[in-house]
């Protein structure tokens, strides 16, 4: 079956550690792929996307993610992790722009 | 440019009983998606709605049905309820292109008791 998997269902880190969430996808052709973030209260909200070209995206607030079609992963990557990265991360694949379709998500708590 | 509003925020319905959940999308966005989002899930396809019609649906029953006006607000409909339709439902609105992304509402809680 087509889907979305996030490898880790929470991750604890200190700050200052370094961050990488998996993400796997198993659809063909042409995806669009994303992470988003939910911040504790607060909706979802476009961390960084990727369609074409560079496979190595940047994002806002010092998030990057990798591209690699070979593997079908977009993992997403942070140097350094702030307390205030702490929150729910989904990643999502938008199959030849259709719907959007959601891994089940990672939460990441960050201790000070 | 204004964002995704949905109404209610939150809301208490009884099993068996109707609701109806409302979405006004980003100016200049025409396309609405629905998704339903469990308690430590991650948000599960509903349907999409563009230019007023039905454009996709996931892997749910009749009784959740949809509307787009043609301003492009969009309403949520879901009958009969049921004790597992307690959830968080979103609404994102986006326009079609390659790499488009959504913007996402802050949702509606859905408590079926």
């Amino acid at each position: 079956a087509q889907s979305v998997s996030q490898h880790n269902h929470h991750v604890i880190l200190s700050e200052a550690a370094s961050l990488e969430l998996g993400c796997n996808y198993s659809y063909g052709g042409t995806v669009n792929l994303f992470w988003y973030v939910q911040y504790p209260g607060q909706h979802l909200q476009l961390l960084l996307k990727y369609f074409s070209g560079d496979p190595l995206v940047k994002g806002i607030k010092g998030f990057e993610a990798e591209f690699i079609k070979s593997k079908f992963s977009f993992n997403l990557r942070k140097p350094s992790v702030q307390w205030s990265d702490t929150a729910e991360y989904f990643c999502a694949v938008n199959p030849d722009n259709n719907d959007m379709r959601f891994g089940a998500g990672t939460r990441l708590t960050v201790k000070p | 440019e204004t964002g995704v509003t949905q109404s209610p925020t939150h809301l208490i319905k009884t099993r068996g009983q109707q609701v109806t959940l409302r979405c006004s999308s980003q100016s200049g966005h025409n396309t609405v998606s629905w998704y339903q989002q469990a308690l430590g899930q991650g948000p599960q396809f509903i349907f999409q709605y563009y230019r007023e019609e039905e454009n996709g649906r996931g892997n749910f029953p009749p009784r959740f049905s949809g509307l787009q006006f043609p301003n492009y607000s969009s309403e949520l409909n879901v009958n009969a309820l049921e004790l597992d339709d307690s959830a968080l439902y979103l609404c994102a609105s986006s326009s079609p292109g390659v790499g488009y992304g959504y913007t996402f509402g802050s949702g509606t809680r859905l408590t079926v008791v």
